[in-house]
């Protein structure tokens, strides 16, 4: 499967402790995007790469929250310090550098915070 | 603030019978627009893209979409659907001139399609 791809799937932890999701996304796709998704609503943009840079963060994305993407190839987003409000589908996209480039989104990694 | 609209969240429907979503954002520059779906269980899929040109488009699975610049409006639409048409769609918009083909998507239209 060349899709892009998102793991783990589903993490369960406790409020407070750290979690990481990892994205590959398609091999030829420099541009690289973080969404959330809560019940019921749309997915919400995060953050997004171009190559390594981290080009825009909205507002969303509070201090707990980082991501990277060191070679410009995977990408990690951290959650510190987990919160029951950060439940949520985090989704990854990745997309070519086209102003008519579609994204292409992962299966997303389903956060439960307890 | 920049958004998107889509006005039913939720739509039951039986095999055979026509769909319109419908879908209005608050861009003042030129938009791309889009319609994603997002299958039970699967991820969010494109199902069709407007960029320029012939305001009528058609995507995969007989789904089409008519942009009504006047109207800020992007309505999806398919004459007669499926059981299988049972989804998710969001509707999507980016503005031309910002950098990073970042994507707005509306809250999304949850479709039940009965046999």
């Amino acid at each position: 499967d060349t899709g892009v791809s998102q793991n783990p799937r589903h993490k369960i932890t406790k409020r407070g402790q750290n979690v990481t999701f990892r994205c590959d996304p398609i091999s030829e796709h420099n541009r690289l995007y973080w969404y959330r998704q809560t019940l019921g609503q749309g997915p919400e943009f995060l953050t997004y790469f171009q190559n390594e840079a981290q080009l825009e963060k909205s507002r969303l994305l509070s201090d707990r929250f980082s991501a990277e993407r060191p070679k410009g190839s995977f990408s990690t987003l951290e959650i510190q310090r987990t919160e029951q409000g950060d439940s949520a589908m985090y989704l990854c996209a990745s997309s070519l550098d086209l102003q008519t480039g579609e994204l292409f989104f992962g299966e997303g990694s389903r956060l439960t915070v307890l | 603030a920049q958004s998107v609209s889509q006005h039913n969240h939720h739509v039951i429907l039986s095999e055979a019978a026509s769909l319109e979503l419908g879908c209005n954002y608050s861009y003042g520059g030129t938009v791309n627009l889009f319609w994603y779906v997002q299958y039970p269980g699967q991820h969010l899929q494109l199902l069709l893209k407007y960029f320029s040109g012939d305001p009528l488009v058609k995507g995969i699975k007989g789904f089409e979409a008519e942009f009504i610049k006047s109207k800020f409006s992007f309505n999806l639409r398919k004459p007669s659907v499926q059981w299988s048409d049972t989804a998710e769609y969001f509707c999507a918009v980016n503005l031309i001139k910002a950098a990073g083909n970042k994507l707005t998507f509306g809250g999304g239209t949850r479709v039940l399609v009965k046999p």
